[in-house]
């Protein structure tokens, strides 16, 4: 069956550490692969997305994520972690108009 | 400014009454879906279209209806037959199934 797993629930970082958070996949084949962001009571804003070609991808915020197809993962990773990531983070794959969705990663920031 | 709006932000619900939640876009897309999140789980398709007048069932359409008349609006109806309905409600839109989703602000739907 297809899959998506976040395995943190929570995650807790001090402010200015660096983040990764994970992300696994089980699809058919290599799907498309995006990270959303999640503050409380709002919409998804999208932070990346990796289609093809060169598995490391940028995104906004100082965000970035790397496509490891071996190891089925699409990890979002940042250097340098500020008070306002503070949020919740979804991953997701898929293609053809269906997507599917994470668990989500709740990002707690330590002043 | 272009995106996508969803109204009410919160929507009270009787038992056995029918309510809808109004999707626009001003994006030009022509995909448009609904998703449920609830508390610690991904969000799940409900509904999408693909275009005017067209629309498919997604993982947890029972209890939900949809119409797609025109292209900037897609609205939900929860209808009584929906024994959990409360829930975040997101509504998002793509230019194509494949390409990235834009999401609006949601609704959050209570039961009374």
């Amino acid at each position: 069956a297809q899959s998506v797993t976040q395995p943190d629930i929570h995650i807790t970082v001090s402010e200015g550490a660096s983040l990764e958070l994970r992300c696994n996949y089980s699809y058919g084949a290599t799907p498309y692969l995006f990270w959303y962001v999640q503050s409380p009571g709002q919409g998804l804003q999208l932070l990346l997305k990796y289609f093809s070609g060169d598995t490391l991808v940028q995104g906004i915020k100082g965000f970035e994520a790397e496509f490891k197809r071996s190891q089925s993962s699409f990890n979002l990773r940042k250097p340098s972690v500020h008070w306002s990531d503070a949020a919740e983070y979804f991953c997701a794959a898929g293609s053809n108009y269906q997507l599917i969705w994470g668990a989500g990663t709740k990002l707690i920031i330590k002043p | 400014d272009g995106g996508i709006t969803q109204s009410p932000k919160y929507l009270f619900r009787k038992e056995g009454q029918n309510v809808t939640l109004s999707c626009e876009q001003n994006l030009n897309h022509d995909a448009m879906y609904w998703y449920r999140q609830d508390p610690g789980q991904g969000l799940r398709l409900i509904y999408y279209s693909q275009i005017v007048n067209d629309f498919q069932k997604g993982d947890i359409a029972e209890g939900y209806s949809v119409s797609r008349e025109k292209k900037e609006s897609f609205p939900l109806t929860v209808t009584s037959a929906q024994k959990n309905p409360t829930a975040f409600y997101l509504c998002a839109s793509s230019t194509t199934g494949m390409e990235t989703q834009y999401f609006g602000p949601g609704t959050r739907l209570l039961v009374l």
